[in-house]
């Protein structure tokens, strides 16, 4: 089955440590790309996405991410985080050539990122 | 645009009764999504609409839900009767075409006791 597959559950770092957090997705056919971030109590906010072009996409926040279509990865990167950056991240997938339905995003289980001050 | 409105933002209700969500999408976008979110099983998508018209309801998790987009600017989700396996956070989102990325709403956390 079609998915997309976030490695891990919970990360936690200290500020100023570089992240990454990985995401991998089962899709073949043209994909389009998107992480996003749940603050505490908050929604699901788009904190960048890959449609085409340079595989390596720049966010809000300082984050980026790099899509490597040989991997089928998209992995969410920034070089030094911050106690605000406490969050939950999904990455998502549009598939919009392999079965199913058209339109919607299938999501990642998420990764908790704690940061510790 | 004051984005995705979702209301309530919070329901507490009896197993039994029914519960009526409601999302008015950003105006123009003309896909209207409705997630589920728990801690067991993270984002769930329930059903979508484009223009107006449901799309894939497989989602849904039992007959127990429905859902109504009767214009552009306004869809409810209905459980009748709820269940306290039902609490979890509603999300709507909305999109102005395919394979964009979506706009989230505040959510509805909904509790049945």
């Amino acid at each position: 089955a079609q998915s997309v597959s976030q490695h891990n559950h919970h990360v936690i770092l200290s500020e100023a440590a570089s992240l990454e957090l990985g995401c991998n997705y089962s899709y073949g056919g043209t994909v389009n790309l998107f992480w996003y971030v749940q603050y505490p109590g908050q929604h699901l906010q788009l904190l960048l996405k890959y449609f085409s072009g340079d595989p390596l996409v720049k966010g809000i926040k300082g984050f980026e991410a790099e899509f490597i279509k040989s991997k089928f990865s998209f992995n969410l990167r920034k070089p030094s985080v911050q106690w605000s950056d406490t969050a939950e991240y999904f990455c998502a997938v549009n598939a919009r050539n392999y079965g199913g339905s058209q339109g919607n995003l299938i999501f990642g289980k998420g990764t908790k990122l704690s940061v510790k001050p | 645009d004051a984005g995705v409105i979702q209301s309530p933002r919070h329901e507490v209700t009896e197993m039994g009764q029914e519960v009526t969500l409601r999302c008015k999408p950003i105006s123009g976008h003309d896909y209207l999504f409705w997630y589920r979110q728990t801690m067991m099983r993270g984002l769930e998508l329930l059903i979508y609409f484009n223009n107006n018209v449901p799309i894939d309801d497989s989602g849904m998790p039992e007959d127990r839900f429905s859902a109504k987009m009767p214009n552009a600017s306004f869809s409810t989700l209905k459980i009748q009767p709820s269940e306290p396996r039902d609490s979890a956070v509603y999300f709507c989102a909305s999109s102005f075409r395919q394979g964009a990325g979506y706009t989230f709403g505040s959510g509805t956390r909904l509790t049945v006791v």
